[in-house]
Order: structure tokens, then C-alpha cells, then sequence
């Protein structure tokens, strides 16, 4: 079956540092990638997503490249901001067998950005 | 355009109590999902409506919840009787369509509902 790991957290940083959260997979058939996020009270929201190998997904200042051969899609940023402070959920999903697109998350990284 | 609504947004209840969340997709969005977030944990399938046909409710625990969604547009969630253990925010999500080779289209969430069973 889909299953997804995230690095575990919670991730500390400083203004201005530079973020990586490690995401692998794995999956049958061909899946596409997604990072969600939740800032504090919200609900998810979709950060950026790739849909096939060596895609890479961008938005905000953040990126990620699809991997096939390390099945990994690890999120990056160059320089987060307070404003960053939320949970980051790396996703995928497939379609064929018993799988219709429902999306299979990882647990989840707490991202704290101080001052 | 507006989002995907839920209500009610918080709900605390005695166990053995029941429950029912409502969802209202975005207009026109064939695909509708329930997702289950523990604290702590990612959210997980609970069931998937195309249009209004169950797709996927292999993780639904039948002797407890059941879903519909009526009109292919607005679903329920309800769970009877509730256990301690169902203590989670319950997602909706929708998407224009339902899946295609390599996936899902893009899922948008509501704000979801937090319940508390005591």
C-alpha cells in the first residue's frame, strides 16, 4: 500500500534560516506528490504539488523536486520567516487498484520560526 | 469562490452519544472527501463520494459512522454511538474531478470540525 514518513519535529528555527523537512514514499503506480500546510487555526492548505519524476513544485519561496529514484520529495526554503510557522504535510496519491486519488499523508512536522 | 464549509466547527459529547457534521463543497466540485486528523497525526480517508456513489469507504468503521451526500452536493458524517477514541478534527475536502492516472486533481479542505468525545 501508499504510506508516507516524514522527518519528525518539531523543527526550530531562527529568522532568515534555511528549512529542509525530508519526505519519502512509498507507492504503486504513478503518484503525485503534494506538501500541505496548516497555519495555527486554519485548515489545510495546498503548498505546492509535482506530478511526475523530476518535476519540481514552488510557491512562496518554498520548492521541492519528485525524486523517483530515492522516492523523496523534501521540502526546502531559503529563508523562512515567522510568517512560515505552521504544520507541513507531505502527501501523495494514486489511481488504479484499489486507490481513487484519496490523498495519504505523513504525520506532520511542526515548523516554529522565532524572531 | 467560495471554500468548503463545515459545521459545526467544535462539538464535545459524552461517549455512546451521536453526532453529525455537515459539509457543503465548493459549487460544481464532483469529488467529496471525509478525512479523519488525530492529534498528532496526518489526516486519513474516511470515505470518497463521486458525485453522490461511494467510491472508497474500505477505512470507514461501518458499525459506528455512516456518510451521505444527497444530490451529489452537501454530505453528512455521522457517528453512533461515539467512543473515546473518535476524539479528532474531521476534514472535508472537495475536487473539481475525481482522480486521474497519476492521482488526485488538487483537494481543498474546509476548516474541518474538532470533536471531543468525554
Amino acid at each position: 500500500g501508499n504510506s508516507v514518513t516524514q522527518m519528525e519535529g518539531p523543527v526550530t528555527l531562527s529568522e532568515e534560516a534555511f528549512l529542509t523537512i525530508n519526505c519519502t514514499y512509498t507507492a504503486t503506480g504513478y503518484p503525485s506528490l503534494f506538501w500541505y500546510v496548516q497555519y495555527p487555526g486554519e485548515g489545510l492548505q495546498l503548498l505546492l504539488k509535482a506530478t511526475k519524476a523530476d518535476d519540481k513544485g514552488s510557491n512562496k519561496g518554498f520548492e521541492a523536486t519528485y525524486r523517483k529514484e530515492t522516492t523523496s520529495f523534501h521540502l526546502e526554503k531559503g529563508s523562512v520567516q515567522v510568517s512560515d510557522s505552521a504544520v507541513y504535510f507531505c502527501a501523495l496519491s494514486t489511481a488504479g487498484g484499489t486507490s481513487y486519488g484519496k490523498l495519504t499523508f505523513g504525520q506532520g512536522t511542526i515548523l516554529t520560526v522565532h524572531p | 469562490e467560495a471554500g468548503v464549509a463545515q459545521s459545526p466547527r467544535y462539538k464535545i459529547i459524552e461517549k455512546r452519544q451521536s453526532v453529525a457534521f455537515w459539509c457543503n463543497p465548493i459549487s460544481g466540485h464532483a469529488t467529496l472527501y471525509w478525512y479523519q486528523q488525530i492529534l498528532g497525526q496526518g489526516p486519513k480517508l474516511l470515505i470518497q463520494f463521486q458525485n453522490n456513489g461511494v467510491v472508497d469507504d474500505s477505512q470507514l468503521p461501518k458499525d459506528r459512522f455512516s456518510a451521505e451526500r444527497l444530490k451529489g452536493v452537501d454530505s453528512t458524517l455521522k457517528i453512533q454511538p461515539a467512543k473515546l477514541e473518535d476524539s479528532a478534527v474531521y476534514l472535508c475536502a472537495s475536487s473539481p474531478r475525481g482522480f486521474w492516472r497519476g492521482g488526485s486533481y488538487e483537494q481543498y479542505f474546509g476548516p474541518g470540525t474538532r470533536l471531543t468525545v468525554t
